[in-house]
C-alpha cells in the first residue's frame, strides 16, 4: 500500500528551528519527485518545496533560504529543515508524492496525514 | 508566479443539484490543472488531473473542463459526502505549483 507518514511537527519559537521528516512506503522516494505543501490554520493550501528524482531542489520565496529538503534514499525518506522560523510558519505540512502523466509532474497523487508545527513564543 | 483564483469562495447548495466551480489563471496553463477535496482535519485528495482526467476511485458526478485561463469542476449530482472544500492547482515546468484559495461547498 502506498503511504506517506509525517512527523517531527511541534511548538518551536520564533527564530528556532525544527526537522520534519516523511516516512513513504509502497515506493521509492528516490523515483519520484516529492513535496512539502502547508496549510496555516483556516487558511489555504500553500506549495512549500520539492525535490526531484535527480536531486534538484526548488522552494517557495516564502521560505527560500530558511528551509532545506532532503530526502534518504536507504531509509526511503523525506526530511524538512525549517530554520529560523516565523510565526508565519504555523501551519499543518503535508508531506506529498508528485503524480506523473502526460510528460509532466506538479500535482500530488499521495499526501500524508499533516504535522502541525506551531510557531510562538 | 501564475495567481490561481476560484469562485464563488462559498456555494450553498443541496443534496442532488448540479454545481460548478470555476478556476482562473492568471496567464496560460494550457491544460494542466488539477482539482482537490479537502475536508475538515483531513489532506487534500486528488480528484482530477489535467484539467478532465478522473483519478481512480473518484466518482464520474465529478468532472473537469477548459484549457488555457479558464477552467470548472463540476458536480453532476451532489451527495452528501461532497460537502467540503474544492482546491485547483496548475502546474507548469517553468512556474512553482500553486493553488486557488478554495471552494466551501456548503448545505
Amino acid at each position: 500500500e502506498v503511504q506517506v507518514v509525517e512527523s517531527g511537527g511541534g511548538l518551536v519559537q520564533p527564530g528556532g528551528s525544527l526537522r520534519l521528516s516523511c516516512a513513504a512506503s509502497g515506493f521509492f522516494v528516490s523515483d519520484k519527485y516529492m513535496s512539502w505543501v502547508r496549510q496555516a490554520p483556516g487558511k489555504g493550501l500553500e506549495w512549500v518545496s520539492v525535490i526531484h528524482s535527480g536531486g534538484t531542489t526548488k522552494y517557495a520565496d516564502s521560505v527560500k533560504g530558511r528551509f532545506i529538503i532532503s530526502r534518504d534514499n536507504s531509509e526511503n525518506r523525506l526530511y524538512l529543515q525549517m530554520n529560523s522560523l516565523r510565526d508565519e510558519d504555523t501551519a499543518v505540512y503535508y508531506c506529498a508524492r508528485e503524480g506523473y502523466s502526460y510528460g509532466l509532474t506538479g500535482y500530488f497523487d499521495q499526501w500524508g496525514q499533516g504535522t502541525l508545527v506551531t510557531v510562538s513564543s | 508566479d501564475i495567481q490561481m483564483t476560484q469562485s464563488p469562495s462559498t456555494l450553498s447548495a443541496s443534496v442532488g443539484d448540479r454545481v460548478t466551480i470555476t478556476c482562473r489563471a492568471s496567464q496560460s496553463i494550457s491544460t494542466w490543472l488539477v482539482w482537490y477535496q479537502q475536508k475538515p482535519g483531513k489532506a487534500p485528495k486528488l480528484l482530477i488531473y489535467k484539467t478532465s482526467i478522473l483519478e481512480s476511485g473518484v466518482p464520474s458526478r465529478f468532472s473537469g473542463s477548459g484549457s488555457g485561463t479558464e477552467f470548472t469542476l463540476t458536480i453532476s449530482s451532489l451527495q452528501p459526502d461532497d460537502f467540503a472544500t474544492y482546491y485547483c492547482q496548475q502546474y507548469n515546468y517553468y512556474s512553482p505549483r500553486t493553488f486557488g484559495q478554495g471552494t466551501k461547498v456548503v448545505i
